[in-house]
């Protein structure tokens, strides 16, 4: 596609359910990213892939956060037993190859996640 | 965890004078980027400027890079009411990869 597209743009839970968030990022491009952000924060990483393997996942949280990328394409974040402080904007960027050693990120807008 | 440090936190300005925003880091990098951020959704590359360059231009932005003592500015010459928006420094360490944001500068530009 032409941009870096997330899924659900708003997801309201409960407290203690399960969640999924959706990255398609741009084709062609190998290194995928998960930030999430709170009001007035900067993005703060989570975890970075290079193809199919989590290349970085030193950000996640805790083991509550799992995030996958089988074919090197689509990744999907998964939450379990969400928490109320869980509530953020969840940001995926991509970035295509580059030999210089410098990754340029176009993100997505983000998946808001409200865990009442 | 945050890399790196932003200031000032705020800055209101009129439309034509000059932004200038400040972001400091704490460990050896391969490059340090500027994003843009409006309405708290996506961000927006700005520029990036390498490790071994000390300054850098593109259009209305200027940026400089001082390794000795880990800060970056951005200049946002003859600033637009458009400019409005949050701005965050990103560096990209040794390793390669993952990049690290700062918490940002919100720039207000009044017309």
């Amino acid at each position: 596609g032409a941009g870096v597209s997330q899924t659900p743009s708003n997801k309201v839970t409960e407290k203690g359910k399960y969640v999924e968030l959706r990255c398609d990022p741009i084709s062609g491009h190998t290194a995928l990213y998960w930030y999430r952000q709170s009001l007035g924060q900067g993005p703060e990483f989570l975890i970075y892939f290079q193809g199919t393997g989590a290349a970085d996942d030193s950000g996640l949280p805790n083991d509550r956060f799992f995030a996958v990328r089988p074919e090197g394409s689509v990744s999907t974040l998964k939450i379990q037993r969400t928490e109320r402080g869980d509530s953020a904007v969840y940001l995926c960027a991509s970035s295509p190859p580059d030999s210089s050693g410098a990754n340029v990120l176009t993100f997505g807008a983000g998946s808001r996640l409200t865990v009442l | 965890s945050q890399q790196g440090e932003e200031d000032p936190q705020a800055l209101s300005i009129q439309e034509g004078e000059n932004a200038t925003m400040n972001c400091s880091y704490k460990t050896s990098i391969n490059n340090l980027q500027w994003y843009r951020q409006n309405s708290g959704r996506g961000l927006v590359h700005l520029i990036l400027i390498r490790s071994n360059e000390r300054e850098k231009h593109s259009g209305r932005l200027r940026v400089t890079l001082d390794t000795s003592k880990k800060s970056s500015s951005l200049l946002i010459t003859a600033s637009r009411a458009a400019d409005t928006a949050s701005y965050f420094c990103a560096t990209e360490g040794n390793q390669g990869g993952k990049l690290i944001f700062g918490q940002g500068t919100e720039l207000s530009v009044k017309p």
